[in-house]
């Protein structure tokens, strides 16, 4: 059973530099999504992909984020010049188009970033 | 604005016995409606989902409870155990993308 990967998982980094994550969603999931995690809170949704197209962003998602799916299977999310305020868990998540209303989203183990 | 509250940061409930976890939401366009399991340094986990055309969805140990006019959501485990000790997070969706999570609750399975 290969579920949703994240790769890294944890990933520290000091203050200014770029970091990218990677996301392999289940293999038959053509909607993929990234979420971000800080401590208390629940989930917040960032930016959602239809295959390779990425049809939505929230706009927690500033400038320095970029998120891409270029051939509709794993995705990237990179963050340039990090700041504190970007330390949090990144997950990613993944839903099969099946027809019905209502999708399950499926998550990853997520990336711990920590910026120093 | 929280369009989705989970009130009980922590929730402690004695193995075997029943464990109750609420929700409560704003948007009577919600339709979908999950429950997520999440242990430390892991990513959240599906349990139970239920649509908003059903009252009630059984899995289980775990069912889940939806009043659509109070615009709450209960999820119910029976018997608890110390394995299902975690924090639980409420999803509600008004599509097929995009959920919106509650804040979760911990909770604690005492052996």
């Amino acid at each position: 059973d290969t579920g949703v990967s994240q790769d890294p998982r944890h990933k520290i980094t000091k203050r200014g530099q770029n970091v990218t994550f990677r996301c392999d969603p289940i293999s038959e999931h053509n909607r993929l999504y990234w979420y971000r995690q800080t401590l208390g809170q629940g989930p917040e949704f960032l930016t959602y992909f239809q295959n390779e197209a990425q049809l939505e962003k929230s706009r927690l998602l500033s400038d320095r984020f970029s998120a891409e799916r270029p051939k509709g299977s794993f995705s990237t999310l990179e963050i340039q010049r990090t700041e504190q305020g970007d330390s949090a868990m990144y997950l990613c998540a993944s839903s099969s188009i099946s027809g019905a209303y209502q999708e399950t989203q499926y998550f990853g183990p997520g990336t711990r970033l920590l910026v120093l | 604005d929280q369009q989705v509250k989970q009130n009980s940061p922590s929730l402690s409930v004695q193995e075997g016995r029943i464990s109750i976890l609420n929700c409560d939401y704003t948007n009577s366009m919600f339709d979908y409606f999950l429950w997520y399991k999440k242990y430390p340094a892991e990513g959240p986990t599906f349990l139970i989902s239920i649509s908003s055309i059903k009252d009630k969805n059984e899995d289980g140990r775990f069912t889940v409870f939806l009043n659509k006019s109070a615009k709450h959501l209960s999820l119910h485990i029976v018997p608890s155990q110390p394995g299902d000790s975690a924090v639980y997070f409420c999803a509600v969706s008004s599509g097929t993308y995009k959920y919106i999570f509650g804040t979760g609750t911990r909770l604690k399975v005492l052996a």
